[in-house]
């Protein structure tokens, strides 16, 4: 079956520092690949997302290239900020109604 | 556009209680979902709606179940409330047809079971 593995949080970075959160996949075929963030007491909402290799998603300066060499979907941010702090899941969907999710890393920036 | 709503926000309940948790989109999407959010398990499917009509097991489905009431209704029933249900229960919504499948999720029901 699918699989998403994430890395475990949470990731503490000062204000201005660059994010880095690791996400690779399990999946036969091509799915199409999603972040997801949560800030708190909030509903998961769609950061970016890319649908074939190769892919960039990009959103409110965060970034993430769809790799199917290393299945991976590493989400990045040049210069995180104290309103960044929240929970982010990598996902995946294929051609089933049932994405999978990653567990979540929690980002805490600090000022 | 209202997206996903989800009520109530709160809820406490005694062990043995029932209660229904409804939700509602205004996307026109077929499919629809339960989810439970606990610390450190990330989302846990409960049931799915692929379409109007049809309702499927998700991961964890024992205690409870659904109903699929029209194209945008979703409830999802506790008939028997346990401490093991306190969580936050999160409806979604999607397209089911040419993808990708993103989600929109609601803002949640935090529930305790005391």
């Amino acid at each position: 079956g699918n699989s998403v593995t994430q890395m475990e949080g949470p990731v503490t970075l000062s204000e201005e520092a660059f994010l880095t959160i690791n996400c690779t996949y399990t999946a036969t075929g091509y799915p199409s690949l999603f972040w997801y963030v949560q800030y708190p007491g909030e509903g998961l909402q769609l950061l970016l997302k890319a649908t074939k290799a190769d892919d960039k998603g990009s959103n409110k300066g965060f970034e993430a290239t769809y790799r199917k060499e290393t299945t991976s979907f590493h989400l990045e941010k040049g210069s995180v900020q104290v309103s960044d702090s929240a929970v982010y899941f990598c996902a995946l969907s294929d051609r089933s109604y049932i994405p999978t999710f990653g567990r979540g890393t929690s980002l805490i920036v600090h000022p | 556009n209202a997206g996903v709503t989800q009520t109530p926000k709160f809820q406490v309940l005694k062990t043995g209680q029932s209660m229904t948790l409804q939700c509602a989109q205004d996307m026109n999407h077929n499919s629809m979902y339960w989810y439970r959010q606990d610390p450190g398990m990330g989302l846990r499917l409960i049931y799915y709606s692929a379409s109007e009509g049809t309702t499927d097991k998700g991961e964890v489905p024992n205690g409870y179940n659904v109903s699929r009431l029209n194209k945008r209704e979703f409830s999802l029933r506790l008939e028997s409330a346990a401490p093991s249900q306190t969580s936050v229960y999160f409806c979604a919504s999607s397209e089911s047809t040419g993808g990708p499948y993103e989600q929109y999720f609601g803002p949640g029901t935090r529930l305790t079971v005391t």
